[in-house]
Protein backbone atom coordinates (compact mmCIF):
# COMPACT_ATOMS: atom_id res chain seq x y z
CA UNK A 1 0.00 0.00 0.00
CA UNK A 2 1.13 3.17 -1.12
CA UNK A 3 2.41 5.40 2.25
CA UNK A 4 3.33 8.84 2.82
CA UNK A 5 7.03 8.61 4.33
CA UNK A 6 8.91 11.20 6.52
CA UNK A 7 12.27 12.12 7.77
CA UNK A 8 14.26 12.30 9.59
CA UNK A 9 12.15 10.62 12.59
CA UNK A 10 13.62 12.36 15.38
CA UNK A 11 15.86 15.90 15.16
CA UNK A 12 16.80 17.62 18.22
CA UNK A 13 18.32 20.83 17.68
CA UNK A 14 19.50 24.07 19.57
CA UNK A 15 17.05 27.07 19.58
CA UNK A 16 17.88 29.56 16.88
CA UNK A 17 18.74 26.85 14.38
CA UNK A 18 17.38 25.99 11.16
CA UNK A 19 15.56 22.46 10.59
CA UNK A 20 14.34 21.05 7.48
CA UNK A 21 11.98 18.45 7.72
CA UNK A 22 11.33 16.14 4.41
CA UNK A 23 8.35 14.39 3.32
CA UNK A 24 7.62 12.37 0.42
CA UNK A 25 4.00 11.88 -0.69
CA UNK A 26 2.07 9.51 -2.37
CA UNK A 27 3.32 9.62 -6.04
CA UNK A 28 -0.14 10.58 -7.89
CA UNK A 29 -1.12 12.91 -4.96
CA UNK A 30 -1.10 16.55 -6.03
CA UNK A 31 -2.43 18.19 -2.54
CA UNK A 32 0.07 18.19 0.11
CA UNK A 33 -0.04 19.51 3.66
CA UNK A 34 1.85 19.88 7.04
CA UNK A 35 0.49 19.66 10.22
CA UNK A 36 1.65 19.77 14.04
CA UNK A 37 1.35 18.22 17.30
CA UNK A 38 2.87 19.72 20.46
CA UNK A 39 2.62 17.05 23.13
CA UNK A 40 -1.03 16.38 24.90
CA UNK A 41 -2.43 18.90 22.03
CA UNK A 42 -4.84 18.94 19.10
CA UNK A 43 -3.04 18.19 15.88
CA UNK A 44 -2.70 21.64 14.46
CA UNK A 45 -3.32 22.17 10.36
CA UNK A 46 0.08 24.34 9.12
CA UNK A 47 -0.24 24.43 5.39
CA UNK A 48 -1.62 23.29 2.17
CA UNK A 49 -0.14 23.00 -0.97
CA UNK A 50 -1.22 22.62 -4.35
CA UNK A 51 0.08 23.13 -8.06
CA UNK A 52 3.62 24.58 -6.97
CA UNK A 53 2.44 27.37 -4.00
CA UNK A 54 0.59 27.67 -1.09
CA UNK A 55 -3.27 27.28 -0.96
CA UNK A 56 -3.98 28.01 2.48
CA UNK A 57 -1.59 28.79 5.80
CA UNK A 58 -2.58 29.52 9.57
CA UNK A 59 -1.51 32.16 11.95
CA UNK A 60 0.77 29.29 12.85
CA UNK A 61 2.51 29.47 9.92
CA UNK A 62 3.98 32.55 9.81
CA UNK A 63 7.51 33.90 8.21
CA UNK A 64 10.15 31.31 10.13
CA UNK A 65 8.01 28.56 8.04
CA UNK A 66 8.67 27.77 4.34
CA UNK A 67 7.32 25.06 2.01
CA UNK A 68 8.91 23.87 -1.13
CA UNK A 69 8.74 21.18 -3.87
CA UNK A 70 12.31 21.32 -4.81
CA UNK A 71 12.25 18.24 -7.22
CA UNK A 72 9.08 16.70 -8.00
CA UNK A 73 8.73 14.86 -5.49
CA UNK A 74 10.38 15.48 -2.07
CA UNK A 75 7.71 17.99 -0.03
CA UNK A 76 9.66 19.88 2.71
CA UNK A 77 8.84 22.32 6.02
CA UNK A 78 12.08 24.78 7.00
CA UNK A 79 11.91 26.40 9.99
CA UNK A 80 14.33 29.08 9.45
CA UNK A 81 15.09 29.79 13.45
CA UNK A 82 13.86 27.43 15.36
CA UNK A 83 12.35 28.20 19.03
CA UNK A 84 11.53 26.31 22.25
CA UNK A 85 7.73 26.47 21.65
CA UNK A 86 8.48 24.84 18.00
CA UNK A 87 8.92 21.24 19.50
CA UNK A 88 6.74 19.07 18.20
CA UNK A 89 5.33 16.21 16.21
CA UNK A 90 5.20 17.38 12.16
CA UNK A 91 2.90 15.35 10.35
CA UNK A 92 3.20 15.68 6.19
CA UNK A 93 -0.03 14.19 4.57
CA UNK A 94 -1.17 13.93 0.58
CA UNK A 95 -4.26 13.73 -1.01
CA UNK A 96 -5.16 12.97 -4.66
CA UNK A 97 -7.32 15.07 -6.64
CA UNK A 98 -8.98 12.37 -8.31
CA UNK A 99 -12.04 12.44 -5.58
CA UNK A 100 -13.92 15.35 -4.69
CA UNK A 101 -13.85 14.19 -1.35
CA UNK A 102 -10.59 13.12 -1.24
CA UNK A 103 -8.81 11.16 2.31
CA UNK A 104 -5.67 12.86 3.38
CA UNK A 105 -3.05 10.13 3.93
CA UNK A 106 -0.47 11.25 7.02
CA UNK A 107 2.57 10.25 7.25
CA UNK A 108 3.91 8.52 10.39
CA UNK A 109 5.71 12.38 11.50
CA UNK A 110 8.91 13.52 12.61
CA UNK A 111 9.43 14.54 15.64
CA UNK A 112 11.08 18.16 16.75
CA UNK A 113 12.71 19.36 19.99
CA UNK A 114 14.09 22.28 20.16
CA UNK A 115 16.64 23.11 23.46
CA UNK B 1 -16.27 25.50 10.65
CA UNK B 2 -19.06 23.14 12.21
CA UNK B 3 -18.66 22.51 16.05
CA UNK B 4 -18.59 19.21 16.96
CA UNK B 5 -18.82 17.64 20.53
CA UNK B 6 -17.15 14.07 21.35
CA UNK B 7 -17.15 12.16 24.74
CA UNK B 8 -13.73 12.23 25.81
CA UNK B 9 -12.89 8.81 26.15
CA UNK B 10 -14.90 5.63 25.87
CA UNK B 11 -13.90 1.67 26.99
CA UNK B 12 -14.62 -1.10 25.33
CA UNK B 13 -13.89 -4.95 25.27
CA UNK B 14 -11.81 -6.61 23.13
CA UNK B 15 -14.31 -8.21 20.51
CA UNK B 16 -17.54 -6.21 21.38
CA UNK B 17 -19.11 -3.38 19.33
CA UNK B 18 -18.38 0.18 20.15
CA UNK B 19 -20.75 3.02 19.21
CA UNK B 20 -18.28 6.20 19.13
CA UNK B 21 -21.16 9.13 18.83
CA UNK B 22 -20.28 12.85 17.93
CA UNK B 23 -22.67 16.04 17.52
CA UNK B 24 -22.71 18.27 14.61
CA UNK B 25 -25.35 20.29 15.08
CA UNK B 26 -24.53 23.16 13.10
CA UNK B 27 -23.10 21.30 9.88
CA UNK B 28 -24.05 22.97 6.54
CA UNK B 29 -25.57 20.86 3.71
CA UNK B 30 -22.78 20.31 1.74
CA UNK B 31 -20.59 19.22 4.81
CA UNK B 32 -19.16 15.72 4.12
CA UNK B 33 -19.07 14.12 7.87
CA UNK B 34 -15.44 12.29 8.10
CA UNK B 35 -13.70 9.87 10.84
CA UNK B 36 -10.47 9.74 11.46
CA UNK B 37 -8.05 8.59 14.08
CA UNK B 38 -5.05 8.47 15.23
CA UNK B 39 -2.80 5.67 16.52
CA UNK B 40 -0.38 6.36 19.66
CA UNK B 41 2.93 7.79 18.14
CA UNK B 42 1.46 8.16 14.73
CA UNK B 43 -0.40 10.19 12.42
CA UNK B 44 -3.86 10.37 11.63
CA UNK B 45 -5.44 7.76 10.04
CA UNK B 46 -8.69 8.12 7.58
CA UNK B 47 -11.31 6.11 8.78
CA UNK B 48 -14.77 6.64 6.66
CA UNK B 49 -17.04 9.52 5.73
CA UNK B 50 -20.31 9.73 4.47
CA UNK B 51 -23.02 12.62 3.71
CA UNK B 52 -26.41 11.13 4.24
CA UNK B 53 -26.54 7.46 4.00
CA UNK B 54 -25.14 5.05 6.52
CA UNK B 55 -21.38 4.20 4.97
CA UNK B 56 -19.20 0.29 6.04
CA UNK B 57 -16.06 -0.16 4.74
CA UNK B 58 -13.55 -2.61 6.12
CA UNK B 59 -12.52 -0.41 8.96
CA UNK B 60 -15.93 0.49 10.17
CA UNK B 61 -19.41 1.69 9.65
CA UNK B 62 -20.88 5.20 9.84
CA UNK B 63 -24.36 5.87 10.97
CA UNK B 64 -25.44 9.40 10.00
CA UNK B 65 -29.00 10.76 11.55
CA UNK B 66 -31.61 11.46 9.15
CA UNK B 67 -31.25 15.45 10.46
CA UNK B 68 -27.71 15.22 9.84
CA UNK B 69 -26.68 16.81 13.43
CA UNK B 70 -25.09 13.63 14.30
CA UNK B 71 -23.18 10.38 13.59
CA UNK B 72 -21.99 7.96 14.95
CA UNK B 73 -18.76 5.62 14.29
CA UNK B 74 -19.49 2.12 14.79
CA UNK B 75 -16.51 -0.71 15.30
CA UNK B 76 -18.23 -4.09 15.09
CA UNK B 77 -15.26 -6.38 17.20
CA UNK B 78 -12.90 -3.80 18.79
CA UNK B 79 -9.53 -5.06 19.06
CA UNK B 80 -6.48 -4.00 20.82
CA UNK B 81 -5.31 -2.03 18.05
CA UNK B 82 -8.57 -0.13 17.94
CA UNK B 83 -7.13 2.25 20.83
CA UNK B 84 -6.81 5.32 19.61
CA UNK B 85 -8.40 9.02 19.35
CA UNK B 86 -11.28 8.91 17.41
CA UNK B 87 -11.92 12.00 15.60
CA UNK B 88 -15.29 13.33 13.95
CA UNK B 89 -14.62 16.67 11.59
CA UNK B 90 -17.30 18.13 9.28
CA UNK B 91 -15.91 18.83 5.68
CA UNK B 92 -16.91 20.21 2.54
CA UNK B 93 -16.15 18.71 -0.53
CA UNK B 94 -13.32 19.42 -1.95
CA UNK B 95 -13.00 22.21 -4.90
CA UNK B 96 -13.12 24.66 -1.91
CA UNK B 97 -10.93 25.08 1.33
CA UNK B 98 -10.33 21.36 2.03
CA UNK B 99 -8.89 21.30 5.50
CA UNK B 100 -9.64 18.84 8.25
CA UNK B 101 -9.35 20.29 11.74
CA UNK B 102 -8.64 18.33 14.27
CA UNK B 103 -10.49 18.61 17.52
CA UNK B 104 -9.85 16.21 20.54
CA UNK B 105 -11.74 13.59 19.69
CA UNK B 106 -12.63 10.73 21.66
CA UNK B 107 -9.49 8.27 23.29
CA UNK B 108 -11.01 5.00 22.78
CA UNK B 109 -9.21 2.20 25.57
CA UNK B 110 -10.17 -1.17 24.50
CA UNK B 111 -9.57 -3.76 27.50
CA UNK B 112 -7.94 -7.49 26.58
Amino acid sequence: EPEVTQTPSHQVTQMGQEVILRCVPISNHLYFYWYRQILGQKVEFLVSFYNNEISEKSEIFDDQFSVERPDGSNFTLKIRSTKLEDSAMYFCASRSSLAGVGELFFGEGSRLTVL
Amino acid sequence: DAKTTQPNSMESNEEEPVHLPCNHSTISGTDYIHWYRQLPSQGPEYVIHGLTSNVNNRMASLAIAEDRKSSTLILHRATLRDAAVYYCIPLEEAGGSYIPTFGRGTSLIVHP
